[in-house]
């Protein structure tokens, strides 16, 4: 059980780029988030995965965001055409879908964007 | 829709000493998980303690415990005996027991342990 992984752990880019970020869940946790965090704030939900399913999305998710969990591994969350506004660290957890703790959600290091 | 309050924004303690982190929140459910999470400066979260909603039994692991007071929808952390690792920022946490999904967090409180 290597934890939760994140790539990359820093990105800056030019406002208009796109930007692609990598989550690798516990092994065998089934369920994956994402959640954005900016300075001073807790972690704001942005959408969760069961599987390879798409469950639930947030407000915040505009459609400049997209999410995907090809083959329920690993996740990947996309920023097109970035904004300075979409600055924040972009935190992935995971947490198993049977057993014991089902509700406990272990995150990951996060991905720090800046946008200039 | 759920929120979760942390109306101490900054909070200090001696090394040695026992120090209470405040939390409240607001749901009208009543299967529901509750959590403090631990937030290092610039290193990842980890999960410091949890409380299921229908467990009366407050939560003890290690030094930190927590007062649960589900009537008042209250839930505070207690550190006792403070280390100089403890300081971070703390994070309240509250998720719903029939919705697998999102976690509702507080905006924190930062801990700071003097030597």
């Amino acid at each position: 059980d290597t934890g939760v992984s994140q790539n990359p752990r820093h990105k800056i880019t030019k406002r208009g780029q796109n930007v692609t970020f990598r989550c690798d869940p516990i092994s065998e946790h089934n369920r994956l988030y994402w959640y954005r965090q900016t300075l001073g704030q807790g972690p704001e939900f942005l959408t969760y995965f069961q599987n390879e399913a798409q469950l639930e999305k947030s407000r915040l998710l505009s459609d400049r965001f997209s999410a995907e969990r090809p083959k329920g591994s690993f996740s990947t969350l996309e920023i097109q055409r970035t904004e300075q506004g979409d600055s924040a660290m972009y935190l992935c957890a995971s947490s198993p879908g049977q057993g014991a703790r089902t509700d406990t959600q272990y995150f990951g290091p996060g991905t720090r964007l800046t946008v200039l | 829709a759920q929120t979760v309050t942390q109306s101490q924004p900054e909070m200090s303690v001696q090394e040695a000493e026992t120090v209470t982190l405040s939390c409240t929140y607001d749901t009208s459910e009543s299967d529901y998980y509750l959590f403090w999470y631990k937030q290092p400066p610039s290193r990842q979260m980890i999960l410091v303690i949890r409380q299921e909603a229908y467990k009366q039994q407050n939560a003890t692991e290690n030094r930190f415990s927590v007062n649960f007071q589900k009537a008042a929808k209250s839930f505070s952390l207690k550190i006792s005996d403070s280390q100089l690792g403890d300081a971070a920022m703390y994070f309240c946490a509250y998720r719903s027991g029939t919705n697998a999904g999102k976690s509702t967090f507080g905006d924190g409180t930062t801990l700071t342990v003097k030597p």
